[in-house]
């Protein structure tokens, strides 16, 4: 059992470049969530989806597009990347929302130079 | 503004003795709370959690304390032991009126047990 994966684990972009985030998971969760991790700032939520076909915009979702085409997969882009979105990407799912425990990927590091 | 908030950034605590982590949260709406731990190159990992109707809730090691009326959670772990070394996330929630539910995360705590 998986759980959730998240591809690649890492990766280098140049100002400008495009890139999408791929995030799988096997538990047939319908909740979907992408997070962003930097330093002293916790995680925070991009952008989520309560099933598929849906997607909604969570704290900080500029800079960012997301697509739900599978129950499984929840991809996240970036159109053009900013040095700003150099972070550490999280990817969770849950069956339910909130008053359910999430799991997580093991992160996408992207660096934006 | 932070509405779930943890106020120390790291914690040291000798193995075998008790390490408690601390959170306070400004929105009363928040009905669900969980804490998460998280080691280097790895994804957070769900560790427990506590309903507002409850003011504790344990799991072996672990107990969570809720004082609803001071917004405060703390998360104790008795005995500390090496492998908890980590950091810890505390989340909340609200889960319904047509809220979506979402966690909202603190900043996270870094707990050092030493040996």
């Amino acid at each position: 059992n998986a759980g959730v994966t998240q591809t690649p684990k890492f990766r280098v972009l140049k100002t400008g470049q495009s890139m999408t985030l791929l995030c799988a998971q096997d538990m047939n969760h319908e909740y979907m969530y992408w997070y962003r991790q930097d330093p002293g700032m916790g995680l925070r939520l991009i952008h989520y989806s309560v099933g598929e076909g849906t997607t909604a915009k969570g704290e900080v979702p500029d800079g960012y597009n997301v697509s739900r085409l599978k129950k499984q997969n929840f991809l996240l882009g970036l159109e053009s990347a900013a040095p700003s979105q150099t972070s550490v990407y999280f990817c969770a799912s849950s069956f339910f929302t909130g008053n359910t425990e999430a799991f997580f990927g093991q992160g996408t590091r992207l660096t934006v130079v | 503004d932070q509405q779930v908030k943890q106020n120390s950034p790291s914690l040291s605590v000798q193995e075998g003795r008790i390490s408690i982590l601390n959170c306070d949260y400004t929105n009363s709406m928040f009905d669900y709370f969980l804490w998460y731990k998280k080691y280097p190159a790895e994804g957070p990992t769900f560790l427990i959690s506590i309903s507002s109707i409850k003011d504790k809730n344990e799991d072996g090691r672990f107990t969570v304390f809720l004082n609803k009326s001071a917004k405060h959670l703390s998360l104790h772990i008795v005995p500390s032991q090496p492998g908890d070394s980590a950091v810890y996330f505390c989340a909340a929630s609200m889960n319904y009126g047509g809220s979506q539910g979402n966690l909202i995360f603190g900043k996270g705590t870094k707990l050092s047990v030493k040996p």
